[in-house]
């Protein structure tokens, strides 16, 4: 059983389409980040969001943080093909960072 | 800075032979993990250690040993590889003590495929 469940798993659009990927859990987390991870790299931290009803803002990324902060979701606005990637939820809770499966998106021109 | 650096990138065992996976950062991070990967699982938590001494379990620990002797190295040991362990695995390390976050991320290193045949 999956800690964070994420969606979609996979999602494929056309440029400039808009997105959105959520983050479930029935846990609390001390904190939520959200990475990226491209081909034969590791993930690379995007953001970390702490506070209940959070909203972050990343260029045309936009990340909240559920009031009861066992969920967040990640907002994509006008998708181009350099924001195809793996995307991470990952919530901290006993001092460990535990992610979600991530969401596979690819961006076709 | 070189970061976290993890050896080797790729290898490949049979059934019942051991290794171990090195892992090195250079930031004096006192926190450091190990995830493996595997298609529709995500990263996974193997083992983690808050400091010099100390190692605790993760999400995945079983068939895997750790130790942190030193504030710079956290390997990775396998002593009876099994197919079930062909995976991605990354070492992650982190500034802050006593949890992750709180603006401290994780900085990972590029990984190690491991194939057990």
């Amino acid at each position: 059983t999956q800690l964070l469940e994420q969606s979609p798993q996979f999602l494929s659009i056309q440029e400039g389409e808009n997105l959105t990927v959520y983050c479930n859990s029935s846990s609390v987390f001390s904190s939520l980040q959200w990475y990226r991870q491209e081909p034969g790299e590791g993930p690379v931290l995007l953001v970390t969001v702490v506070t209940g009803g959070e909203v972050k803002k990343l260029k045309r990324l936009t990340f909240q943080f559920g009031d009861a902060r066992k969920d967040s979701s990640l907002h994509i606005t006008a998708a181009q093909p350099g924001d195809t990637g793996l995307y991470l939820c990952a919530g901290e809770i006993g001092g460990k960072l535990i992610f979600g499966q991530g969401t596979e998106l690819s961006v076709k021109p | 800075n070189a970061g976290v650096t993890q050896t080797p990138k790729f290898q490949v065992l049979k059934t019942g032979q051991s290794m171990t996976l090195q892992c090195a950062q250079d930031m004096n991070h006192e926190y450091m993990s190990w995830y493996r990967q595997d298609p529709g699982m995500g990263l996974r938590l193997i083992h983690y250690s808050v400091g010099a001494g100390i190692t605790d379990q993760g999400e995945v620990p079983n068939g895997y040993n750790v130790s942190r002797s030193t504030t710079e190295d956290f390997p990775l040991r396998l002593l009876s590889a099994a197919p079930s362990q062909t995976s991605v695995y990354f070492c992650a390390s982190s500034y802050q003590t006593g949890g992750p976050l709180n603006n401290s991320p994780l900085h990972f290193g590029n990984g190690t495929r491991l194939t057990v045949t």
